[in-house]
Parts: structure tokens; sequence; C-alpha cells
């Protein structure tokens, strides 16, 4: 089966800095790569997702890079502020795509 | 939201005894998820289902089973809870794609925090 692994676990950056999250997989096949960001006592939403036939997305601030080569995948978020502060996971579907695999999650913070 | 509910939203329950947690949804989907979040973890797939009285296993169903008796419902029941069941409940659901499959998109409900004594 898929296996994601995600890094860092905990990332601290200043406001207005950047953050990135990388995550690897092991399933060549995965097509479908989602982020989701959980803020406290919610579940996890979708912020941003990338299918394979392209390589980077953006959405204002966030963007994603794939680079299925190497079959890793990168979560950006730029001039970052205090209300990105959450836990962000990343995910990957098996081959039939109807269930995702997530990584270990990354909590995020932003000092002011 | 994806018009997702969970019931309880949270439960404090002592081993041995059974526990049901209830998934809503108003919108018809025919795909249904239920996780558990641990820290460290992640999420990691209980079970899922593919229609009414459809279901399958997921990464770590010992313990659990499920029931879909109709689209709307998707029950989650630990027979007889153990404390290592300790844990946050999510369930997801996925809208489906043309020719049946799943979309690869998943939205989550709010959780259920359960607590085995």
């Amino acid at each position: 089966g898929e296996n994601v692994e995600q890094h860092p676990s905990t990332l601290s950056v200043q406001e207005g800095d950047s953050a990135v999250i990388k995550c690897t997989y092991s399933d060549s096949a995965s097509n479908y790569f989602p982020w989701y960001k959980q803020e406290l006592g919610k579940g996890p939403q979708l912020i941003i997702d990338i299918r394979s036939n392209v390589g980077e997305k953006k959405d204002q601030r966030i963007a994603v890079t794939l680079n299925k080569t190497a079959k890793h995948f990168s979560l950006h978020i730029t001039e970052t502020q205090p209300e990105d502060s959450a836990v962000y996971f990343c995910a990957a579907p098996n081959n039939a795509g109807n269930m995702l695999t997530f990584g270990g999650g990354t909590r995020l913070m932003v000092k002011p | 939201d994806a018009g997702i509910t969970q019931s309880p939203r949270h439960k404090v329950t002592e081993t041995g005894t059974p526990v049901t947690l209830r998934c809503h949804q108003t919108e018809n989907h025919r795909y249904m998820y239920w996780y558990r979040q641990d820290p460290g973890h992640g999420l990691r797939l209980i079970h899922y289902s593919y229609g009414v009285k459809d279901t399958d296993k997921g990464e770590v169903s010992d313990g659990y089973s499920v029931s879909r008796s109709k689209t709307e419902d998707f029950l989650l029941t630990l027979e007889s809870a153990t404390s290592s069941q300790t844990s946050v409940y999510f369930c997801a659901i996925s809208v489906e794609a043309s020719g049946g499959l799943a979309r690869n998109e998943q939205f989550f409900g709010p959780g259920t925090r359960l607590t085995v004594l």
C-alpha cells in the first residue's frame, strides 16, 4: 500500500516569513496529492491539491509543488500570518483512488 | 463542511463497554470513511463504505465494526472499548465521480473525542 512521510513534524516561523512542508510517497501510480489544514478542535479542511499532470499550483499565498520523479510534493506558504498556525497534513491515494493515506502532520506555529 | 455531523462530540466510557459513534451526512454521498487521529500517527483509516450495506476494512480495523443501513448514516461501533481506542474519531465523505468511483477529495466532519478509562 501507499506510504506517506511528512517533514518536519513541527515548524516555527516569524510572521511574514515563508514556510515549507515536504512529503514523500511510495506508490509511483499515485496521481493526486491534497493538503489539509486542521485548526484546534476542528476537522481537517482541504486547502489545496495537485494532480500529477502539473508540477505546481498556486492559490494566493499557498502553493504546492510536485516532483513525480523523486516522489515528493511540498506545501509552500508565503507571507505567513498568525492565522496560518495549525496542523497541516499531506495525503496520497491508493491505486483505486477510494482511500487516502495521510502523513503524520506538521504543527506550524507563526510567531507575531 | 459538506453537511457532515458527528455525534456525540465527546464521550467518556469505561473499558469493556460498547460504544457507537454516528456520522450523518445530508448530501447523499456514496462514499463515507471513519478515521482515528492520534499524536504522531496522523489520520489512519478504520473502515470505509461505498454504499448502503457495502463496507470494507482500512488500515486499523481490529476492534471496530461499522454499519451503513441508509445512505446518510455511517455508524462506528467499538464492541468492547479498550484504553488503546482513546482517540479522536473523524468521519469523512468523498464525492462520487462519473463512472461511480470516488473522487479523491475527502471532506471531514468535526470529530468525536472518545476517552476510554
